[in-house]
């Protein structure tokens, strides 16, 4: 299993549903997460990060970790075409690390 | 504020040209990256310097080197470059506490 995977997608979405974005991850990569937004042409942005299970929400962001299942989601509420981008989940491990990428997922919301 | 500010934006070199990419911080930020993003392949780490003074080899470091010159500067260096090379190259840094990278603009290179 590669470290943090994500399908590729294009995942779409009419405007105003909810995005859901997925990522699995293996034992190397358990401590930290972070998801990252990038438009084509331009750099990562950090949106969110989750370190314990659970939810944690941020405006129209919700990340989710489940531990037990070894998966990280972002949830985005009330789509717009604005946030038609690639979402990069990254990893890492306990104490300093560097962070381990998914190749991440295409998100096309439509009007 | 500038972030984390890297030079140039783009660049064609030759075959067997060396270049050095720049990255600069103004974040106080102990430790800085260097990744390449190619597609399909996602972001790999080519290089990183968890603290002032030292430098580690990431996932793919064959054909580069890098400098550390400062707590801000952060450089990394094709001394020969070759077709394989052409990517697009990003520079991070964080506190260094776990706390999620800030990403520079990146050097698009293309190498012929």
């Amino acid at each position: 299993q590669k470290e943090v995977e994500q399908n590729s997608g294009p995942l779409s979405v009419p405007e105003g549903a909810i995005a859901s974005l997925n990522c699995t991850y293996s034992d190397r990569v358990s401590q930290s997460f972070f998801w990252y937004r990038q438009y084509s042409g331009k750099s990562p942005e950090l949106i969110m990060s989750i370190y314990s299970n659970g939810d944690k929400e941020d405006g129209r962001f919700t990340a989710q970790l489940n531990k037990a299942s070894q998966y990280v989601s972002l949830l985005i509420r009330d789509s717009q075409p604005s946030d038609s981008a690639t979402y990069l989940c990254a990893g890492g491990s306990s104490g300093y690390s560097t962070l381990t990428f998914g190749k991440g997922t295409m998100l096309l919301v439509s009007p | 504020n500038a972030g984390v500010t890297q030079t140039p934006k783009f660049q064609v070199l030759k075959t067997g040209q060396s270049m050095t990419l720049q990255c600069a911080q103004d974040m106080n930020h102990n430790s800085m990256y260097w990744y390449r993003q190619d597609p399909g392949m996602g972001l790999r780490l080519i290089y990183y310097s968890a603290s002032e003074g030292t430098t580690d080899k990431g996932e793919v470091p064959n054909g580069y080197n890098v400098s550390r010159l400062n707590k801000r500067e952060f450089s990394l260096r094709l001394e020969s470059a070759a077709p394989s090379q052409t990517s697009v190259y990003f520079c991070a840094s964080d506190p260094g506490q776990g706390g999620g990278y800030t990403f520079g603009s990146g050097t698009r290179l293309t190498v012929v």
